[in-house]
């Protein structure tokens, strides 16, 4: 069965660093891109950015307003691929899901993790 | 931009939910749709303006290109409430969503 495992529910105070992640099984991780989307209660679903694993650089891409915020890595020996902030803010509260591109990242997301819920409060 | 509307579509079971998209710009056929389930993770039902994904039932078609689009589902079924989104990746990054519509079972 193909899917995407992330890890559990965070509460972290803003200014903490935290690091989240998503496994692979089930298809070959390393040749699709695997991307993260957020959702913000009142702000509906965004897409933050991608990676292709399996690249000989793994550079990733990012939706504008998020470079520099977050940083998108993935570990293709682990077939896991992570979201990680090294400030967090109370802005960066909501849910987020590691998706998989069905192509390239011009292509929708065949396949979601069942989310990571992130909760930033002093 | 994506817009959906209705914002909340009360349907009956068995009978037909008709959900639109409009875009700000054309984006081709480049138009997705997910339904998500309270407490689950979207799924992606339609891709391509009309192309269904596996799994998704033949009652769900997608029509339309440019800048508008419809979801139609006939025969709605119980399970099939919840949230539908549009998602255009024509434009990626960043590639956007559509608020949503909630479909009610009146």
């Amino acid at each position: 069965e193909e899917q995407l495992v992330q890890s559990g529910a965070e509460l972290k105070k803003p200014g903490e660093s935290l690091k989240i992640s998503c496994q692979g099984s089930g298809f070959d991780f390393s040749s699709f891109w695997i991307g993260w989307v957020r959702h913000v209660p009142g702000r509906g679903l965004e897409c933050l950015g991608a990676i292709i694993p399996g690249a000989a650089t793994a550079n990733a891409r990012y939706r504008p307003s998020f470079q520099g915020q977050v940083t998108i890595s993935a570990d293709e020996s682990t077939r896991t691929a992570y979201l990680e902030w090294t400030t967090l803010k109370a802005s960066d509260t909501a849910m987020y899901y590691c998706v998989r591109h069905l192509r390239s990242t011009d292509s929708p997301f065949d396949l979601w993790g069942r989310g990571t819920l992130v909760t930033v409060s002093s | 931009v994506l817009t959906q509307s209705p914002d909340t579509l009360s349907v009956s079971p068995g009978e037909t939910a008709t959900l639109s998209c409009r875009a700000s710009q054309s984006v081709r056929r480049n138009l997705a749709w997910y339904h998500q389930k309270p407490g689950q993770a979207p799924r992606l039902l339609i891709y391509g303006a009309s192309t269904r994904a596996p799994g998704t039932p033949v009652r769900f078609s997608g029509s339309g290109s440019g800048t508008d689009f419809t979801l139609t589902v006939t025969s709605l079924q119980s399970d099939e409430i919840g949230l539908y989104y549009c998602h255009q990746y024509n434009n990626w990054p960043p590639g956007t969503f559509g608020p949503g519509t909630r479909v009610e079972v009146k």
